[in-house]
This record gives C-alpha cells, structure tokens and sequence, in this order.
C-alpha cells in the first residue's frame, strides 16, 4: 500500500514564529487532508486539498499531486496551535492512511 | 448542526470481554468510518460503512466488526478483548464516500 511520511516529527516553536510540515506519499492519491489533533485527542480537519493551494488565516497548505508532496504553513504560531498535525490520504485502493504526524509545541 | 458523537467516552473493560462502542455522524453524513489510535501504531483505518453496507475494510482481525443502521448510526464491536486493544477509537463521518471527513471525540478504551 501507499506509504505516508511526514517531516519533523517534532517540531519546537517560539510563539509568533513560521513553521513548514511536510507530507509525502508514494503513490497517487485522491483525496489528501490535514488535521491537527488537540492536547484532548479530538481531530480537527484543516484543509481538504488534493492539489492546490488552500488558505485559512493563519494556515495555508499547498499539494503538489505530480510530484507526491503536500505543505502545511503556518504564520505566526500561537500557543492554541499545539498539538498534533496529521495528514492523510485516500487512494483507489487504500481507505484514509494517515501519517505518523509532527508534534508541535509553541512555547510563549 | 450537531458535530459527531461517540458515546461512551472512556471505557475499561478486562481481557476477554466484549465491547460495543457507537458513533451518531452529522445529520445527513452517510458514510461513517472507524480508526484506532494507539501510541505504537499510530492511526489506523478500521471499516467504513456507507448506507448500511461495509465498503472498507482495514487490516484487522475478525474479532472487530460493526454495523450501520438506516438512520446511519454505527456501532463497531470487539469480542474477546485483548490488552492490546487498548486505544482511542475515532469515528469520522462525510457527506458521500469521498469528501472532508469530520471526526467525533473518540472513545477510550483500557483492557486490564
């Protein structure tokens, strides 16, 4: 099946600071979303996009389906940003497969 | 309009029993998918349903199943628990089979 990998797996910032996640595939996808997974285990969806580019205030993601990848933006953290971001992705053969995720703690 | 429920919150059961867990989706979602969260194995696809019918299943044993009714509740159950079964169990429901998925709070689950 499709293999999902996504870059940090850990990442520390300041509050007010950028940050990049990264996810790649290894195959054609369908579908790709991100999620972030508050401190209390509840998954939220940020984005659903299977290619593109997305912007939701502070976050934007980008997915370049060609070339297997998508990118998480996201502009001056806050503390409330901590937490788990996961991405996921559907194939014709594979019902969701998430990644591993990138644990992000912003400190103040 | 309502979010996903998943009803109960917190569960511990002992090894070997049998546990039914259940999921309401957001009013008019028709598909309802099951993952399991554990530290080692990360999230974990179990079966999607979609009017009433499994349309997906993950790489689990028999011993996990579940169901969905006309009004497109489901509920999954796991017989003969073992103490790795242990996890956070996630229900998700969309509006078609492919689209944004919107999870519910989870039910956590301890075998003792």
């Amino acid at each position: 099946g499709i293999q999902v990998e996504q870059s940090p797996p850990d990442l520390i910032l300041q509050e007010g600071a950028n940050s990049t996640l990264r996810c790649n595939f290894s195959d054609s996808v369908n579908n790709l979303q991100w999620f972030h997974q508050n401190p209390w285990g509840q998954l939220i969806n940020l984005f659903y996009i299977p290619s593109g580019t997305k912007q939701n205030g502070r976050l934007s993601a980008t997915t370049v389906a060609t070339e297997r990848y998508s990118l998480l933006y996201i502009s001056s953290s806050q503390t409330t940003d901590s937490g788990v971001y996961f991405c996921a992705v559907e194939t014709s053969y594979d019902k969701v497969i998430f990644g591993p995720g990138t644990s992000l703690s912003v400190i103040p | 309009k309502a979010g996903v429920t998943q009803t109960p919150r917190y569960l511990i059961k002992t090894r070997g029993q049998q546990v039914t867990l259940s999921c309401s989706p957001i009013s008019g979602h028709r598909s309802v998918s099951w993952y399991q969260q554990t530290p080692g194995q990360g999230l974990q696809f179990l079966f999607e349903y979609f009017s009433e019918t499994q349309r997906n299943k993950g790489n689990f044993p028999g011993r996990f199943s579940g169901r969905q009714f006309s009004n497109s509740r489901s509920e999954m159950n796991v017989s003969t628990l073992e103490l790795g079964d242990s996890a956070l169990y996630l229900c998700a429901s969309s509006l078609t089979r492919v689209g944004t998925q919107y999870f519910g709070p989870g039910t956590r689950l301890l075998v003792l």
